[in-house]
């Protein structure tokens, strides 16, 4: 069974361009999560997609956005980039339907980020 | 607001014996509860869950103890093999809440 897939796995940027980074979920899942990993942080959750909706936002500046597509594969774009944003950007994605239940996430190898 | 924290950044542990991680949360709403083992360059790994109705969930040798009267998680791993070392991260949701909140984690070494 595929895992959740993230591409690109590497990416180098410059202050004020813009990123666009891709997951593709395990099949079968419908809820995907984004989350910012930097040196001696934990994982900052970004947002999180069922079913095309954004249910929830984490405490990020509009510059960081998302979406969710019908097959469930979801995108996440930066724009303005800041030196700070340069990071790992993990994914997520778990069974939980729109009731809840106890299903734990599974996450890609995600994209590690680099702002010049 | 971090709700869940890991205040042992590292933790160093010889073969064969047994390694802790703590874990302490401050939500009491918080129900499901996981923890992650994450090697450099890969994404977290899920290892273990237990949700507040059980007080310990086994898998192996890795065991996870829920006091929810303290709202204090740990995982006990038994006995540590150089290949769990790695960093944990522990997580926690609410019952109602489609968000899980992280540790900071803990980068255990197990010396052969």
């Amino acid at each position: 069974k595929a895992g959740v897939t993230q591409t690109p796995r590497y990416l180098i940027k410059t202050r004020g361009q813009q990123v666009t980074l891709s997951c593709s979920p395990i099949s079968g899942h419908r809820s995907v999560s984004w989350y910012q990993q930097t040196p001696g942080q934990g994982l900052q959750f970004l947002f999180e997609y069922f079913s095309e909706t954004q249910r929830n936002k984490g405490n990020f500046p509009g510059r960081f956005s998302g979406r969710q597509f019908s097959n469930s594969r979801s995108e996440m774009n930066v724009s303005t980039l800041e030196l700070g944003d340069s990071a790992l950007y993990l994914c997520a994605s778990s069974l939980v339907g729109p009731a809840g239940g106890n299903q734990p996430q599974h996450f890609g190898d995600g994209t590690r980020l680099s702002i010049l | 607001d971090q709700q869940v924290k890991q205040n042992s950044p590292s933790l160093s542990v010889q073969e064969g014996r047994i390694s802790i991680l703590n874990c302490d949360y401050t939500n009491s709403m918080f129900d499901y509860f996981l923890w992650y083992k994450k090697y450099p360059a890969e994404g977290p790994t899920f290892l273990i869950s237990i949700s507040s109705i059980k007080d310990k969930n086994e898998d192996g040798r890795f065991t996870v103890f829920l006091n929810k009267s303290a709202k204090h998680l740990s995982l006990h791993i038994v006995p540590s093999q150089p290949g769990d070392s790695a960093v944990y991260f522990c997580a926690a949701r609410t019952n109602t809440g489609n968000q899980f909140y992280f540790g900071t984690g803990t980068s255990l070494t197990v010396i052969p």
